[in-house]
């Protein structure tokens, strides 16, 4: 079975400073995996996803994932955070075959703050 | 402009009422699905549809029922069976549920239902 725990429930950084937000995983295959955002109030956007090529994944905004598989983990970087950044973040993960009634998923979410 | 739309964007529940939300997209894409977002809770699956006139319950179908008539459309019922319905729910599209490297899911703004 697939599961997937974000280490933080909230992380606060200032404006300018690097952002890290962890993920770990748990999966039987090699999985895929994903990051979201979700601004207040609106639907989720995908910001990068891993498929088994490059362990290094950029993605949109400046933010980019590493694939650890000796860590199961999936950790979501950014150098310099920006006060549009601030949302919620899920990690998700998906199995390479199909797993039966739960196609994806998802972390309970990482909730990050900017100060300026 | 391709996408999925969600309607109405709050909605109001009386004690013992059905509501049904609205899912539509025109992407082309064969599976839907719909989550339950509750605060600290993450996204949790209530059902999802691989093909037209066909889906399966996900981890807390309890309470709701859905409808896949047309590809593009998969709306969602509260039934009065569900007794704490107050939360955000989310409609999502992908190309595919299963199979190697899993597609994408694409999510619509979101329903805000709330209980008079």
């Amino acid at each position: 079975a697939q599961s997937v725990t974000q280490l933080d429930s909230h992380v606060s950084v200032s404006e300018g400073t690097p952002v890290l937000l962890r993920c770990n995983y748990s999966s039987s295959y090699s999985p895929s995996l994903f990051w979201y955002v979700q601004h207040p109030n609106k639907g989720l956007q995908l910001l990068l996803k891993y498929t088994s090529a490059a362990t290094l994944v950029k993605g949109i905004n400046g933010f980019e994932a590493e694939f650890k598989k000796s860590e199961t983990s999936f950790h979501l970087t950014k150098p310099s955070a920006h006060m549009s950044d601030a949302a919620e973040y899920f990690c998700v993960v998906s199995p390479l075959r199909n797993s039966g009634n739960t196609p994806l998923v998802f972390g309970k979410g990482t909730r990050l703050s900017v100060i300026a | 402009d391709g996408g999925i739309t969600q309607s109405p964007k709050y909605l109001f529940r009386k004690e013992g009422q059905n509501v049904t939300l609205s899912c539509e997209q025109n992407l082309n894409h064969d599976a839907m699905y719909w989550y339950r977002q509750d605060p600290g809770q993450g996204l949790r699956l209530i059902y999802y549809s691989q093909i037209v006139n066909d889906f399966q319950k996900g981890d807390i179908a309890e309470g709701y029922s859905v409808s896949r008539e047309k590809k593009e459309s998969f709306p969602l019922t509260v039934t009065s069976a569900q007794k704490n319905p107050t939360a955000f729910y989310l409609c999502a599209s992908s190309m595919d549920t299963g199979g190697a490297n899993q597609e994408t899911q694409y999510f619509g703004p979101g329903t805000r239902l709330l209980v008079l």
